[in-house]
């Protein structure tokens, strides 16, 4: 596709049920990264896939947070027994780990999540 | 461990000044880095990307500079207005397969 997409937009959803966003990558880009973004903050890294591998997962918080990517494009990030705290916006990047400006990132519309 | 630091946290210019955000690193040993503008409520746009060998690279009235031994990068913005406020994040990245980490940014603000 022509950009970094992701779905669904905005979520709200009751504590305790499991979430599951989603990341559509750039045509042919073979990194993909997840971060979470408070109001006012920069995002904290979560996790990095190398086409399907997960390099780094050392940011996600608990055991609750997983991600997956099983065909090295499309992934989902499932947050499982969502809390309040929870809540922020999950934000989808990617990029071509070649050499020069192919390893520019580029970011997805990002996903709110609400934990009521 | 990578941290990166934005300073100052909030600036605010009248227009038509010419402005430096920093951008500082503990871990001079990266791949690139990476200027960000996002505007409230949106996604990040990138602006400017520098990769390690490199010193400086320039878009229209925006110019980044890297000094890896120092651990600083500034984002010059010539002949400012109104449409620049937004907030400016800097990103680093440690090597071609590693995270990227993110300052908490400057929110800038552009006076009429």
């Amino acid at each position: 596709g022509a950009g970094v997409s992701q779905s669904p937009r905005y979520k709200v959803t009751k504590r305790g049920q499991d979430v599951a966003l989603r990341c559509d990558p750039i045509s042919g880009h073979v990194s993909l990264y997840w971060y979470r973004q408070a109001l006012g903050q920069g995002p904290e890294f979560l996790t990095y896939f190398n086409y399907e591998a997960q390099q780094d997962k050392s940011g996600l918080p608990n055991d609750r947070f997983s991600a997956e990517r099983p065909e090295g494009s499309i992934s989902t990030l499932t947050i499982q027994r969502t809390e309040q705290r929870d809540s922020a916006m999950y934000r989808c990047a990617s990029s071509w780990p070649g050499e020069g400006a192919d390893t520019e990132a580029f970011f997805g519309q990002g996903t709110r999540l609400t934990v009521v | 461990k990578q941290e990166v630091t934005q300073i100052p946290a909030a600036l605010s210019v009248p227009e038509g000044e010419n402005l430096v955000l920093n951008c500082s690193f503990t871990d001079s040993a990266i791949y690139n880095l990476q200027w960000f503008r996002q505007d409230p409520g949106k996604g990040l746009t990138s602006l400017l990307l520098i990769q390690s060998s490199q010193r400086e690279q320039t878009s229209g009235r925006l110019n980044a500079s890297l000094d890896k031994s120092s651990g600083r990068s500034t984002l010059y913005i010539a002949a400012s207005q109104p449409g620049d406020s937004a907030t400016y994040l800097c990103a680093v990245k440690g090597s071609s397969a590693s995270k990227i980490i993110f300052g908490s940014g400057t929110r800038l603000s552009i006076r009429p």
